[in-house]
């Protein structure tokens, strides 16, 4: 199957101090990213959409101004968490769909990021 | 009423018995059903996907859906404790950009 991964692994930050992570296909270009939060518990919470070269597509309720998505190439995709806040504290995975894998809509996940805002 | 719903569990079960997760929904217009495995702190990891109604089977795995009922399955034979896990199912509409809605994911435990 393809590849996606993530960076960091884990992140502890201080309150107010930005954060990026980094979402890469390893093995295929993608289309579109996608990221998602997810509390304990619950289930993965759509935040945005991104294209290659476009603006993200923001899910009702996320601030784009808060969370700011670059997907700069068909193998990138960052999510920068800024000012953040003790309440940013979550799981953070992004997914990527592949160009040849339209017909199956496939999503391929990256392994997460356990961000921890003290 | 939300769109996807899944008990959450945690459902235990022992080694080798035949696990049944289940998934209902309410949006008629779903037509991609699927099943995510997601371990502890890991990105969920496709299992099984399934267009429209009927069966589907790989290996111990095979997934139902029902589309009359808004209802989809997933079964496990022989269980192992390496299927302790988080099972997520997700489905979308045709068209437009796929995204899948999710359920909440329904623990899993086999004990040895």
């Amino acid at each position: 199957g393809a590849v996606v991964s993530q960076h960091p692994s884990r992140v502890i930050c201080k309150s107010g101090t930005s954060v990026k992570i980094e979402c890469r296909s390893l093995d295929f270009q993608a289309t579109t990213m996608f990221w998602y939060r997810q509390f304990p518990k619950q289930s993965l919470m759509l935040m945005a959409t991104s294209n290659e070269g476009s603006k993200a597509t923001y899910e009702q309720g996320v601030e784009k101004d808060k969370f700011l998505i670059n997907h700069a190439s068909l193998t990138l995709s960052t999510l920068t968490v800024t000012s953040a806040h003790p309440e940013d504290s979550s799981f953070y995975i992004c997914s990527a769909r592949a160009l040849e894998r339209l017909v199956n809509n496939e999503q391929f996940f990256g392994p997460g990021t356990r961000l921890t805002v003290l | 009423q939300k769109e996807v719903e899944q008990d959450p569990g945690p459902l235990s079960v022992p080694e080798g018995a035949i696990v049944s997760l289940n998934c209902t929904y309410s949006n008629s217009a779903f037509q991609y059903f699927m099943w995510y495995r997601q371990y502890s702190r890991k990105g969920p990891e496709l299992l099984m996907y399934t267009y429209s109604s009927g069966n589907k089977e790989d290996g111990r795995f095979t997934a139902q859906v029902d589309k009359s009922s808004k209802y989809i399955s997933l079964f496990i034979r022989d269980s192992q404790p390496s299927d302790s896990a988080t099972y997520l199912c997700a489905m979308s509409e045709p068209g437009g950009s796929y995204i899948p809605t999710f359920g909440r994911g329904t623990s899993l435990i086999v004990h040895p």
